[in-house]
C-alpha cells in the first residue's frame, strides 16, 4: 500500500519568511494529494490539493508543487503570520478510499 | 467543518465495555470515512462506506465495526475497548468527482480514552 513520508516533523521560523513542508509517496498510482491544517483540537481543513496532471498551484500565499517522477511533492507558505501555526498534513490517494497520511509537521510561526 | 458533527465530543470508558461513536452529516455526500489520530501517525483509516449499508476495512480495522443505516449517519464500534485504542476518531465525508471520491472533509472529532 501507499506510504507518505513528511519533513520536517517541526518548523520555526520568523513572521514574514517562508516555510516549506515536503512529502514523498511510494504508490505510482497515486494522483491526488491534498494539504491539511489542524488547528488545536479541531478537525483538518483542506487548505490546497493537487492531481498529478499539475506541476503546481498557487492561492494566495500558499502554493503547492509534485514532482511525479521523483515522487515528492510540498507546500510553499510565503509571507507567513502567526495564525498559520498549527500542524500541517499532507496525504496521497488514487482516488480508491485509499488516502494515507503523512505524520504531520508542527509549524510555529513567531511574532 | 463542512456540516459535519460528531458526538460524544469526549468519553472516557473503562478497558472491555462497548463503545459507539456517531458521525451525521448534512451534505448528503455518499462517502464517509473514520480515522484514528495519534502522535507520529497522522490519520489512520479504520473504515469507509460508500452508501447505506455498504462498508469496507481500512488499514486499521481490526476491534473496531461500522455500520450505516441512513446517508447521514456513520457509527464506529468498539465492541470491547482496549487502551490502544485510546486516541482522537475523525469522521470524514466526499462525494464522487473528476473520476473518484478525493476531497475529503473533516468533522470536529471526538477524543476517547480507555482506562
Amino acid at each position: 500500500g501507499e506510504n507518505v513520508e513528511q519533513h520536517p516533523s517541526t518548523l520555526s521560523v520568523q513572521e514574514g519568511d517562508s516555510a516549506v513542508i515536503k512529502c514523498t509517496y511510494s504508490d505510482s498510482a497515486s494522483n491526488y494529494f491534498p494539504w491539511y491544517k489542524q488547528e488545536l483540537g479541531k478537525g483538518p481543513q483542506l487548505i490546497i490539493d493537487i492531481r498529478s496532471n499539475v506541476g503546481e498551484k498557487k492561492d494566495q500565499r500558499i502554493a503547492v508543487t509534485l514532482n511525479k517522477t521523483a515522487k515528492h511533492f510540498s507546500l510553499h507558505i510565503t509571507e507567513t503570520q502567526p495564525e498559520d501555526s498549527a500542524v500541517y498534513f499532507c496525504a496521497a490517494s488514487s482516488g480508491n478510499n485509499d488516502m494515507r497520511f503523512g505524520a504531520g509537521t508542527r509549524l510555529t510561526v513567531k511574532p | 467543518d463542512a456540516g459535519i458533527t460528531q458526538s460524544p465530543r469526549h468519553k472516557v470508558t473503562e478497558t472491555g465495555t462497548p463503545v459507539t461513536l456517531r458521525c451525521h452529516q448534512t451534505e448528503n455526500h455518499r462517502y464517509m470515512y473514520w480515522y484514528r489520530q495519534d502522535p507520529g501517525h497522522g490519520l489512520r483509516l479504520i473504515h469507509y462506506s460508500y452508501g447505506v449499508k455498504d462498508t469496507d476495512k481500512g488499514e486499521v480495522s481490526d476491534g473496531y465495526s461500522v455500520s450505516r443505516s441512513k446517508t447521514e449517519d456513520f457509527l464506529l464500534t468498539l465492541e470491547s475497548a482496549t487502551s490502544s485504542q485510546t486516541s482522537v476518531y475523525f469522521c470524514a465525508i466526499s462525494e464522487y468527482g473528476r473520476g473518484g471520491p478525493y476531497e475529503q472533509y473533516f468533522g470536529p472529532g471526538t477524543r476517547l480514552t480507555v482506562t
